[in-house]
């Protein structure tokens, strides 16, 4: 079956502008996770959907950014009035479910092929 | 504090030997996850292998195995028969139950595999 996948694949865009990115997770797959790769900071954790319960947005950054889920599948991450900082890597992962009581295998999480954001 | 570490910034090995790249952690919830991922070039998060702390055995995935020492709090891959296209970056990666599933990650270790 197919992937998680994510547009766009590049995204430049001028300091002070909105930006939005789209994660389309693995078809039947409850879980849904936002992580941030850059340079300086490695891989960081953003913010963790899980069916219809409240989300885990304990990694974001700052208030500007935000995301949703709509219909339990789609996600998308908005970036408002971007810093040059906010140039990264953004990464969507989705996972089978989320086992909260013990770790198993349907926890793996599985990636897609990453937006690239740069700020200029 | 839960961590990741992974000492080794980068790695060389000769193709067809194998390689073991180190991976130490640091929790004390008793149930948690380890996973190794894989980056090539492109940038993809690649799945490899995943370890849960209750397991008996050491998992393993065709050319992949992971050396599980829980007393030690280690997690080593160990790559068989090396590849060129095992060259790539790889990340140790933990997930705790108790901490909404998101995955720690390690700083990545760079293996370059040498004709």
């Amino acid at each position: 079956g197919a992937g998680v996948s994510q547009s766009p694949s590049n995204k430049v865009t001028e300091k002070g502008k909105d930006v939005e990115l789209r994660c389309d997770p693995i078809s039947g797959h409850t879980a849904l996770y936002w992580y941030r790769q850059s340079l300086g900071q490695g891989l960081e954790f953003l913010i963790y959907f899980q069916g219809n319960s409240a989300p885990d947005k304990s990694g974001l950054p700052s208030d500007r950014f935000s995301a949703e889920r709509t219909g339990g599948s789609v996600s998308t991450l908005t970036i408002q009035r971007t810093q040059q900082e906010d140039s990264a890597v953004y990464l969507c992962a989705s996972s089978l479910v989320f086992s909260s009581g013990s770790a198993s295998g349907t926890d793996t999480q599985y990636f897609g092929p990453g937006t690239r954001l740069t700020v200029l | 504090a839960q961590k990741i570490t992974q000492t080794q910034p980068g790695m060389f090995v000769q193709e067809k030997e194998a390689v073991t790249l180190d991976c130490t952690y640091d929790t004390s919830d008793p149930s948690y996850g380890l996973f190794w991922y894989k980056q090539p070039s492109s940038g993809e998060m690649i799945f490899l292998i995943y370890q849960g702390s209750y397991d008996q055995q050491n998992a393993t995935e065709g050319r992949y195995s992971l050396n599980f020492q829980k007393a030690r709090k280690s997690a080593n891959l160990v790559i068989s028969a090396s590849q060129l296209g095992d060259s790539a970056m790889y990340f140790c990666a933990m997930v705790r139950p108790s901490n909404t599933g998101k995955l720690i990650f390690g700083q990545g270790t760079t293996l370059q595999v040498k004709p």
